[in-house]
This record gives C-alpha cells, structure tokens and sequence, in this order.
C-alpha cells in the first residue's frame, strides 16, 4: 500500500533531549513538509521540502532542524532549544508544488516532561 | 498574503440535521481551497477540493463545498448528519510561502459533534 508512514505513534523524552521524529512516503512525491499541531492553533508550518537535499524554513522553525538526503525520507529533529515542544506532529507530501493537494500521515505525539 | 477564517471552533448538530461549517478565505491569486477531516489522534483526510472548473464539489461521505469568489467562501455542507461525522474540520487556502509554490495556510479547525 502506499501511504505516509509516521514512527513512533507516541514519544517520550526528558527535557534537554534532542528527538527525531521519522516521516517516509512511497508515493514517489516530491514535495514534503512538517506541521505542528497545538489544539486550537489548526496546524503551523515548520519546514517543507520540494526537492531532495533542499529545503526551506515555514513560520515557525526556531528549536527544528530536517533533512531530505533521499526523496522518500523527511526526518523533524526536535532539539532541546525548542521552547516547548509538546505536540502533535504531522508530516505530508505532495506531488509537486503546483497541486497543493497534500496527503497525511497518521502523526506522532511528543511528550516532553 | 493569504490567510483563513473558519467560523466557529464548535458546531454541535443532531443526528439528521443539515451539516454546515463556514470557511472564508484571503488570497490575492486565484486559489485552490481544501478541505481535511481529523479524526482523534490521526492524520488529516482529505474531504474534497477547488483547483478551477465547477464551484460546486463534491467529496466523500456525502460532503460537498460551494466556492463563491465574490463572498470569498468556500462552506462545507452535508444535507444529513450521521454520527460517524464527528471530527475535527480544516480549510486550507493554497499559500505561497516565501515565494514557493506548494504550500497550504490553514484555518483553526471546527470540531463538530452529532447528537443521537
């Protein structure tokens, strides 16, 4: 089947602790990108990449870090400089940039203590 | 730049009665507008879609959505609601970031129940 696939479901780490968070597609996308989701807040871009070994910071990338070495990966780095970084994480990929049609994967909830 | 308002962070309906959620959008280009659904704890799904053509669209699970550019609108309506239509609903307005292609601004969300 080809889908988005996030891991882990559910992550736990202490404050201080870096933590990336997988995110690969087999959809032979280009175009990839990582929300955050906050209740209430609907979802806020943090980085999107539209080719391998590029990318481009969204509105709230301060504390993230990504790469895109292969077209099918698109691993978040959550760093201990992210002030609070306790959320829903959503990856998506796209196409091309010209559709905008994005697909979803099912998420991973961070839980820093 | 572009930006979406969704009327209404809760609507609550009965089991039967007409859906309708509110999304209006800002965008100085032609846009293509979206709409997800979000089921507790997963990813987004996507409803239906305006790129161009018919304003009037269709989607799954008997949703459709009416795109009127002079009211800046694209509402999502379902004639009957069933239970299993509660969940979480995005508007999403195609954005273009820093000058990229590609992205999607999105509205807050509106969480619908369905009342037995």
């Amino acid at each position: 089947d080809g889908g988005i696939t996030q891991s882990p479901k559910y992550l736990f780490r202490k404050e201080g602790q870096n933590v990336t968070l997988s995110c690969e597609q087999n959809l032979n996308h280009d175009a990839m990108y990582w929300y955050r989701q906050d209740p209430g807040q609907g979802l806020r871009l943090i980085y999107y990449s539209q080719i391998v070994n590029d990318f481009q910071k969204g509105d709230i990338a301060e504390g993230y870090s990504v790469s895109r070495e292969k077209k099918e990966s698109f691993p978040l780095t959550v760093t201990s400089a992210q002030k609070n970084p306790t959320a829903f994480y959503l990856c998506a990929s796209s196409i091309s940039p010209s559709t905008y049609e994005q697909y979803f994967g099912p998420g991973t909830r961070l839980t820093v203590t | 730049a572009q930006s979406v308002t969704q009327l209404g962070s809760h609507v609550s309906v009965s089991e039967g009665a007409l859906v309708l959620l509110r999304c209006n959008y800002s965008s100085s280009v032609p846009p293509y507008l979206f709409w997800y659904v979000q089921y507790p704890n997963q990813g987004l799904q996507l409803l239906l879609k305006y790129t161009t053509g018919a304003t009037l669209v269709k989607g799954i699970n008997g949703f459709e959505a009416e795109f009127k550019k002079s009211e800046t609108s694209f509402h999502l309506t379902k004639p009957s609601a069933h239970m299993s239509d509660a969940a979480e609903y995005f508007c999403a307005v195609s954005g273009n970031y820093g000058g990229s292609q590609g992205n999607l601004i999105f509205g807050k969300g509106t969480k619908l129940s369905v009342k037995p």
